[in-house]
């Protein structure tokens, strides 16, 4: 079974100060890892993915994530906020078998001027 | 953007009455997927495709039926929609494969109320 926490359901910054946001995941085979971003009306927009290999992903806009195996998180940063990032962000995992990610509750990011 | 669009977008409709949404892809990915987003639950699965004609259920299929006569068209039937089936739903499609590794790729919604 697989299953994603994420920290915060609001998480609040000042634009260009440091984003973080957290995702911790249970997964009981080698997890498959992704974030995913959502503006208002519109449907999900994969950020980055940790499959195998290099364990600090970049994606797009400037986030990166770092997979941390010890700690079971997958958490999501980015050096300087920008306005532009406002949005709802969503972590999931996948593994084996052909269903689907299993998806965090979500964490709503504001970006104060 | 991959090629994915629901219809309708909007839709307000009254307890008790079916209801289908449609989901169409230009991908040609064989995996297909139905999703309901609520406040506060993030993004639950109702029911998903590997292929034409298979179909399996989700966390939260009771109340929903799909089918998928076609590898392009996946449709979600509210038999009898009531109004705990108000929600925005949204389907995804992937390569998908036997790992869960692929990611998916999202419509942009359907807005459904039920009065």
């Amino acid at each position: 079974a697989q299953s994603v926490t994420q920290l915060g359901s609001h998480v609040s910054v000042s634009e260009g100060a440091l984003v973080l946001l957290r995702c911790n995941y249970s997964s009981s085979v080698p997890p498959y890892l992704f974030w995913y971003v959502q503006y208002p009306n519109q449907g999900l927009q994969l950020l980055l993915k940790y499959t195998t290999g290099a364990t600090l992903v970049k994606g797009i806009n400037g986030f990166e994530a770092e997979f941390k195996k010890s700690e079971t998180s997958f958490h999501l940063t980015k050096p300087s906020a920008h306005m532009s990032d406002a949005a709802e962000y969503f972590c999931a995992v996948g593994g084996t078998g052909r269903r689907a990610l299993t998806f965090g509750s979500g964490t709503r990011l504001q970006v104060q001027p | 953007d991959a090629g994915i669009t629901q219809s309708p977008r909007h839709k307000v409709t009254e307890t008790g009455t079916p209801v289908t949404l449609r989901c169409h892809q230009t991908e040609n990915h064989r995996y297909m997927y139905w999703y309901r987003q609520d406040p506060g639950h993030g993004l639950r699965l109702i029911h998903y495709s590997y292929g034409v004609k298979d179909t399996d259920k989700g966390e939260v299929s009771d109340g929903y039926s799909v089918s998928r006569s076609k590898t392009e068209d996946f449709l979600l039937t509210l038999e009898s929609a009531t109004s705990s089936q108000t929600s925005v739903y949204f389907c995804a499609i992937s390569e998908g494969g036997r790992y869960s590794n692929q990611p998916q790729h999202f419509g942009d919604g359907t807005r459904l109320s039920i009065l």
